[in-house]
């Protein structure tokens, strides 16, 4: 089945440790999205790509970077971990005009 | 700065009666609205979406726009304990443009 994969599931890093999240799609969608959710927050827009066009939310933290090396995968750094980074990290394709699809999310957890 | 506010609940509705579920935003140029279902550690599921003022039904659940009024609606009718879940209302200015995300309604579904 086409679908969004996001791995790993779980991720625990130590604070200031570098991580990088993975995403991978079989949809073939040319726009790849990332939001941050925190605990019973709305998840929230780090940024996004358009084929290899790269979009960045003017909140973002510089802490968080992104990579799409093909139309499949897309990654997600986030350089040091801060404890008030712990959120669930989703990953998003979209098809025209704009329905967005997510992945089941990686926990990720600050020590 | 864009905003989509939705009561947090939790609305709480018997067993096969209707659920009514709102969401206001703030920016006028939002052109695509959509309504996620989120269960506890689980990531958002599109349910509906809507471009055009009026109805749109699909199945149990009804999407209503009112874009005069910058409203937003999602109703579930023959509500089942399955359906119990956070919806969150979420909006888009269209094209690839990323998703603005409401907190969500804790809906209850009471057998």
């Amino acid at each position: 089945d086409a679908m969004v994969i996001q791995n790993p599931r779980y991720q625990v890093t130590q604070f200031g440790k570098p991580v990088t999240l993975s995403c991978s799609q079989t949809l073939n969608h040319n726009v790849m999205y990332w939001y941050q959710q925190k605990s019973s927050q709305a998840p929230k827009l780090l940024f996004h790509y358009y084929d290899k066009d790269f979009n960045n939310e003017a909140d973002t933290p510089d802490n968080f970077q992104s990579r799409r090396p093909n139309t499949s995968f897309c990654f997600l750094d986030i350089r040091s971990p801060g404890l008030g980074d712990a959120a669930m990290y989703l990953c998003a394709t979209s098809r025209p005009p704009n329905e967005q699809f997510f992945g089941p999310g990686t926990r990720l957890t600050v020590l | 700065q864009k905003e989509v506010e939705q009561n947090s609940g939790p609305l709480s509705v018997p067993e096969g009666a209707i659920a009514s579920l709102n969401c206001t935003y703030s920016d006028r140029g939002s052109q695509s609205f959509f309504w996620y279902r989120q269960y506890s550690g689980k990531s958002p599921e599109l349910i509906m979406f809507i471009y055009s003022n009026g109805d749109k039904e699909d199945g149990r659940f009804t999407a209503q726009l009112n874009k005069a009024s910058q409203y937003v609606s999602l109703l579930i009718r023959d509500s089942q304990p399955s359906d119990s879940a956070t919806y969150l209302c979420a909006v888009s200015g269209g094209g690839a443009d990323g998703l603005t995300f409401g907190k969500g309604t804790h809906l209850i579904i009471q057998p």
